[in-house]
This record gives structure tokens, C-alpha cells and sequence, in this order.
């Protein structure tokens, strides 16, 4: 079985600074990793996705995440935070093995915070 | 190019009621899938569909039922509605074409926000 688990529900940081979102997953076979953002009443947006190409993968709005296989992670970052990024942002791996379906399991979550 | 449409997007129900929710995946997508979403939970998976055919299926009672037309379209229904029955309802479409392929992508809809009372 595979899981996630995102460490922080809640993190804040200053307008300008790095943004370090942590994920770590568990999966029985090589798996896609993705990070998705949602902001308040609204559905998931891909930022960035991982399927076994290159290790560090570029999202949308600056964001990044480099896929760890020796420490399972998959950290999301930014090198400036802006007070946009303020937003619930989830971590999901793929179960690729899972009959032919595209079935995603979740990170709890982290509730991002820029002070201003 | 159209996003994932739910309808409705909120709405409020009794307990033991019955609520169906609609979803209408991008075009060209076929597979549809379904989570709840609650802040105790999370988001959690409850099943999914291609070509009309539910491939997987969360860990979720009976009372949550789904189904999917031959243009797409899927709606799910939740029969004898509880209190813990109250979350976020999000549709996801996906572009696999074909059950060998895993794309593992997901665009969701805003969803469906469910109040049980």
C-alpha cells in the first residue's frame, strides 16, 4: 500500500522567503509524485508533477520539487515566497498499479502562511 | 478548453436524504474519479470510472454509489445521508484512453460542497 505523509500542517513564512513544503511517501513500485495547490473554495491545481523522468521537476509559479529515491521525499519549494502562494497545498503519489486507474492517495495537507 | 464542471456547487440536505451530484469531465477525458474531502480525513479517495465501467473503489459503505454515461459524464449518489456524510466533493478527470494507460494526472472540478443537517 502506498501513502503520504506531509510533515507541518502548518507552515509561515516571511513575503520573500524560501518556501520548504516537506513530503515523503511510501510506495511499493516507482511512483508518479505530484504536488497540487487549492486555494479557498476552489478544486486541486497541478503545480508539478514527478513521473520517473528527470529528479528535479519545474511547476507552475516558481515552485519545484526534487524526487529523493534514497530518502523517499519529494520536497516542494520556492525560492520567494509571495503572499499569492498563501494556499492549502497537497502532496499525492500515483498508484500505478492499481488496475489500470489513475487513483491518487493524499498528504493530509500543509496550510501555507506568508506574513507579509 | 472547458475545465471539469460540478453542479451543484453547494447544497444543503436532511439526514436520510439522498443527494446526486454531477460531474462533466473535460472533453476527450474518460476517466472520471471521485473524493471526499473533510478536514478531519483529508482527501479520500471513493471511486472511479472508465468507459462507463467503475475501476476502483475506495473504502467507503454501499450507500455511496456512482456511475458513468457513455458521453463521460458521472454523478454520484449518497443514499441515507449522515451527519459525517457533510464534505467537499471534488470530480477529477483524467486522459487515459485506455486501461493500460496510467497517466496519474488528475484536473478536479471545484466541487460540491455537501451540509447535512
Amino acid at each position: 500500500a502506498q501513502s503520504v505523509t506531509q510533515l507541518g500542517s502548518h507552515v509561515s513564512v516571511s513575503e520573500g522567503a524560501l518556501v520548504l513544503l516537506r513530503c515523503n511517501y511510501s510506495s511499493s513500485v516507482p511512483p508518479y509524485l505530484f504536488w497540487y495547490v487549492q486555494y479557498p473554495n476552489q478544486g486541486l491545481q497541478l503545480l508539478l508533477k514527478y513521473t520517473s523522468a528527470a529528479t528535479l521537476v519545474k511547476g507552475i509559479n516558481g515552485f519545484e520539487a526534487e524526487f529523493k529515491k534514497s530518502e523517499t521525499s519529494f520536497h516542494l519549494t520556492k525560492p520567494s515566497a509571495h503572499m499569492s502562494d498563501a494556499a492549502e497545498y497537497f502532496c499525492a503519489v500515483s498508484d500505478r498499479s492499481g488496475g489500470g486507474a489513475d487513483v491518487l492517495t493524499f498528504g493530509k495537507g500543509t496550510h501555507l502562511i506568508i506574513q507579509p | 478548453k472547458a475545465g471539469v464542471t460540478q453542479t451543484p456547487r453547494y447544497l444543503i440536505k436532511t439526514r436520510g436524504q439522498q443527494v446526486t451530484l454531477s460531474c462533466s469531465p473535460i472533453s476527450g477525458h474518460r476517466s472520471v474519479s471521485w473524493y471526499q474531502q473533510t478536514p478531519g480525513q483529508g482527501l479520500q479517495f471513493l471511486f472511479e470510472y472508465f468507459s462507463e465501467t467503475q475501476r476502483n473503489k475506495g473504502n467507503f459503505p454501499g450507500r455511496f454509489s456512482g456511475r458513468q454515461f457513455s458521453n463521460s459524464r458521472s454523478e454520484m449518489n449518497v443514499s441515507t445521508l449522515e451527519l459525517g456524510d457533510s464534505a467537499l466533493y471534488l470530480c477529477a478527470s483524467s486522459l487515459a484512453r485506455s486501461h493500460r494507460l496510467i497517466t496519474g494526472e488528475l484536473f478536479f472540478g471545484e466541487g460540491s460542497r455537501l451540509t447535512v443537517l
